[in-house]
């Protein structure tokens, strides 16, 4: 039971690049999220699925995009990336009763 | 817009001190209340959670939180730290299950001997 599974884990990008981040969830859960970690600012919220077939956006969507492909999996695509874009990414999934989020390992993304 | 406040950005204690973290949040309608700890280097793991019921709530690693309406308070506390708490902590807030969770900015911890 692998939980929450991101990849790539580490990713180092030129500007103006273009990449996909993957998650994919064994859990079933329906609500799946995209975050963004930075030094001294928590977690921002990139984008969000609270079910298949719909995304919306969070507090950060700009310079993003991301596609649900079916229950399990939930991309998050950067179309031509900027060093302000350098961070750490967490796809986390939650049903869609009051439980907790379930985090995935992390993306370390360096835009040079 | 539903906000989370972590007073404290860094907090320094020797080992077996008392540890208490603050945490207010926004929202006053029904609560979802999380504390989550990050070791260095890892993802966010559940310490413990708060959705109704008794206020003063118990988690893993002998952490506690207790919640005061009142003053829209979820303060993470532990009697006595240990080295292997040296960690970020953040505080979280979803007023319904299909809500996002919004994070505070997190606070982090060392612990020295």
């Amino acid at each position: 039971n692998a939980g929450v599974t991101q990849t790539p884990k580490f990713q180092v990008l030129k500007t103006g690049q273009s990449m996909t981040l993957q998650c994919a969830q064994d859990m079933n859960h329906n609500s799946m999220y995209w975050y963004r970690q930075d030094p001294g600012m928590g977690l921002r919220l990139i984008y969000y699925s609270a079910s298949e077939g719909t995304t919306d956006k969070g507090e950060v969507p700009n310079g993003y995009n991301v596609s649900r492909l079916n229950k399990r999996e939930f991309s998050l695509r950067l179309e031509s990336a900027a060093p302000s874009q350098t961070s750490v990414y967490f796809c986390a999934t939650r049903t869609t009763v009051n439980t907790e989020a379930f985090f995935g390992q992390g993306t370390r993304l360096t835009v040079v | 817009a539903q906000s989370v406040s972590q007073h404290n950005h860094h907090v320094i204690l020797s080992e077996a001190a008392s540890l208490e973290l603050g945490c207010n949040y926004s929202y006053g309608g029904t609560v979802n209340l999380f504390w989550y700890v990050q070791y260095p280097g890892q993802h966010l793991q559940l310490l413990l959670k708060y959705f109704s019921g008794d206020p003063l709530v118990k988690g893993i690693k002998g952490f506690e939180a207790e919640f005061i309406k009142s003053k829209f308070s979820f303060n993470l506390r532990k009697p006595s730290v240990q080295w292997s708490d040296t960690a970020e902590y953040f505080c979280a807030d979803s007023p319904s299950g299909n809500t996002p969770l919004v994070f505070g900015k997190g606070t982090r911890l060392s612990v020295i001997a």
